[in-house]
């Protein structure tokens, strides 16, 4: 299976401390698409990026920021300045190439603290 | 313009016991996804339906079906309740079968729980 891999299972941060959320991917297609989603209590998945193989210029969004390397098949997430507000449960997906589904990974919860 | 909307939000049910969760989707879509969430599990993909038909399925029994209706709105039927049923079931809807997961979106989910 192409599986994608978040190592890290929990995170603890205290706020405004910056926090990189790790993902690595297997895929064998050469076109396909990354996302990453956050998930807080109330259940809903929150689209945050969705990145295509092809397109490989990482991007800053306000206090987000994403590192996509396809030599190591990583696709990294930042929070600079990290809040209360952003402690959920972050996941990283892939999709494409005969599939029209996602494969998640098994999610990174975050923990801001005051 | 209202999202992915799902019903129930919240359902018990005991084993081997029938449910039906319902999904419509956001206005303008016309493919629907069903995942499963179980509890600290990243979702996992069951079956996807465009033009009324079962288009793709993941790793699920037989006990799982579904149906997508002329409106796109989607069924997601589980016969034969077993305890490990019991996850978060996420709707995702999309424009068109396949492609670029361009513009997919997720409802917030029906908590099954199977006592």
């Amino acid at each position: 299976a192409q599986k994608v891999t978040q190592a890290q299972t929990e995170i603890s941060v205290v706020e405004k401390e910056d926090v990189t959320l790790d993902c690595v991917y297997e895929t064998r297609d050469t076109t396909y698409y990354l996302f990453w989603y956050k998930q807080p209590p109330s259940g809903e998945l929150v689209f945050l990026i969705r990145r295509n193989s092809f397109d490989e210029q990482n991007e800053i969004s306000g206090r987000y920021s994403w590192n996509f390397q396809k030599s190591t098949s990583s696709f990294n997430f930042t929070i600079t300045a990290s809040q209360v507000v952003d402690s959920a449960v972050y996941f990283c997906a892939r999709g494409g190439g005969s599939q029209g589904n996602l494969i998640f990974g098994k999610g990174t919860k975050l923990s801001v603290k005051p | 313009d209202a999202g992915v909307t799902q019903s129930p939000t919240h359902l018990i049910k005991t084993r081997g016991q029938q449910v039906t969760l319902r999904c419509s989707p956001k206005s303008g879509h016309d493919t629907v996804s069903w995942y499963q969430q179980a509890l600290g599990q990243g979702p996992q993909f069951i079956f996807q339906y465009y033009e009324e038909e079962e288009r793709q399925r993941g790793n699920f029994p037989d006990r799982f079906s579904g149906h997508q209706f002329p409106n796109y709105s989607s069924e997601l039927n589980v016969n034969a309740l077993l305890l490990g049923d019991s996850a978060l079931y996420l709707c995702a809807s999309s424009l068109g079968f396949g492609g670029s997961f361009e513009k997919l979106f997720f409802g917030s989910g029906t908590q099954l729980s199977v006592l």
